[in-house]
């Protein structure tokens, strides 16, 4: 079975620029979870989707973050514009109903 | 709100020996899971073992073992036999609820474990 995937691995941009990641989740997960993990700190929940509905994003920037997942399936976290404090690595994570969340190998955004 | 603390930043053992990260958190929940992820440096989040709140008995897999304190609101994770391969962050997580895998993790700061040979 795949795992998780996410692209790119890693992404530099000067601040004020925009960036997108991507995730594609393992097939038949209905949810799937955006998580920031900034250097030194636990992961922390950006916005979690149910097939293609939004079920928490308390903790999203929405004056610069927007997330999407059309379809249900894949879905793309967008910064725009970025500032440095958003340098981090983003986590992507999908799971099952009673099942554990199984995680991406990240995307690792550094902003200069 | 959940708040999970782990509050030893680094630790190393040698190999073979047996090494306990701390962990405790704090909830008005009375329905939740307790999680250890293993971080290595490839970044892929592993989970390493889980703990439900309502049973009384402590988790285990293979080397790994928990020893999960409800009333102290404490959960340490045990490494037996540790080997080089256990070296990576180690996040402690909690999730509300009786459905996980529909419940956002919410971690602590991380544990830097170190195996030495």
């Amino acid at each position: 079975e795949a795992g998780v995937a996410q692209s790119p691995r890693y992404k530099i941009i000067e601040k004020r620029q925009s960036v997108a990641f991507w995730c594609n989740p393992i097939s038949g997960h209905a949810t799937l979870y955006w998580y920031q993990q900034i250097l030194g700190q636990g992961p922390k929940l950006l916005i979690q989707f149910q097939n293609n509905g939004v079920v928490d994003d308390s903790q999203l920037p929405k004056d610069r973050f927007s997330a999407e997942r059309l379809k249900g399936v894949d879905s793309t976290l967008k910064i725009q514009p970025a500032k440095l404090e958003d340098s981090a690595v983003y986590l992507c994570a999908s799971s099952l109903p009673e099942y554990e969340q199984y995680f991406g190998p990240g995307t690792r955004l550094t902003v200069t | 709100a959940q708040t999970v603390t782990q509050s030893q930043p680094e630790m190393s053992v040698q190999e073979a020996e047996t090494v306990t990260l701390s962990c405790t958190y704090d909830t008005s929940e009375s329905n939740y899971y307790l999680f250890w992820y293993k971080q290595p440096p490839s970044r892929q989040m592993i989970l390493v073992i889980r703990q439900e709140a309502y049973k009384q008995q402590n988790a285990t897999e293979n080397r790994f073992s928990v020893n999960f304190q409800k009333a102290a609101k404490s959960f340490s994770l045990k490494i037996s036999d540790s080997q080089l391969g256990d070296t990576a962050m180690y996040f402690c997580a909690f999730s509300r609820g009786s459905n996980f895998g529909n419940e956002k993790l919410t971690f602590g700061t991380g544990t830097r474990l170190t195996i030495i040979p």
